[in-house]
């Protein structure tokens, strides 16, 4: 089983729309859970983080994790085609020193 | 400009003949790492490094190696490349392991 899972998609929406994104994990140790978006031919950015269980927002985006259930979801609201990307899932694993777990991604299209 | 800079970008190699990918980053960063991303995969760390002279081994450290003997690079050798290590290579540093990873462009290897 992989430490954590993500629905690769990929995932097409209309512009506006209300985008959902999932990673499930296996290990309850994992904390400070990241997203990262990714374009085309790009290196990975950093989107949000949060150590707790909870929402975090920044504009557009909530960063939602429910440690009980291993689940993290990030949430985006009115979509743009900006906003057309990869969107990878991370976490890191505090008993393995500094180790990062990333999702496979999932490939998001916003159409306009 | 703050950035994390890889060499080569893109590379066409034969079977066991040794390379070298070059990072470096001009932040002070005290953590780098390296990354390879695989369709289907995702991103996995290959290894890690909290500071000078100090290394860690990833989720898929064979067949690779990491030296890190300067704050600023961070290089990675393969010493006898084979097809199944053919990838996208991400190299990232970071402040310590609680902060933001910046990602460097990318290094896309072929091993034929």
């Amino acid at each position: 089983q992989k430490e954590v899972e993500q629905d690769p998609g990929p995932l097409s929406v209309p512009e506006g729309a209300i985008v959902s994104l999932n990673c499930t994990y296996s290990n309850s140790a994992f904390q400070y859970f990241m997203w990262y978006r990714q374009y085309s031919r790009k290196g990975p950015e950093l989107l949000m983080y949060t150590y707790s269980s909870g929402n975090k927002e920044d504009g557009r985006f909530t960063a939602q994790v429910d440690k009980s259930s291993k689940y993290i979801s990030l949430f985006i609201r009115d979509s743009q085609p900006s906003d057309s990307a990869t969107y990878l899932c991370a976490m890191r694993d505090p008993n393995t020193g500094n180790q990062f777990y990333f999702g496979t991604g999932t490939s998001l299209t916003v159409i306009p | 400009e703050a950035q994390v800079t890889q060499n080569p970008r893109y590379l066409i190699t034969v079977t066991g003949k040794k390379l070298t990918v070059t990072c470096s980053q001009n932040m002070n960063h005290e953590y780098m790492s390296w990354y390879r991303q695989d369709p289907g995969l995702g991103l996995r760390q290959i290894y890690y490094s909290m500071n000078v002279e100090v290394t860690d081994k990833g989720d898929v450290p064979e067949g690779y190696k990491v030296s890190r003997k300067e704050k600023r690079n961070f290089p990675l050798i393969l010493e006898s490349p084979s097809p199944n290590q053919t990838s996208l290579y991400f190299c990232a540093s970071s402040l310590g392991g609680y902060n933001e990873q910046f990602f460097g462009p990318g290094t896309r290897l072929t091993v034929l």
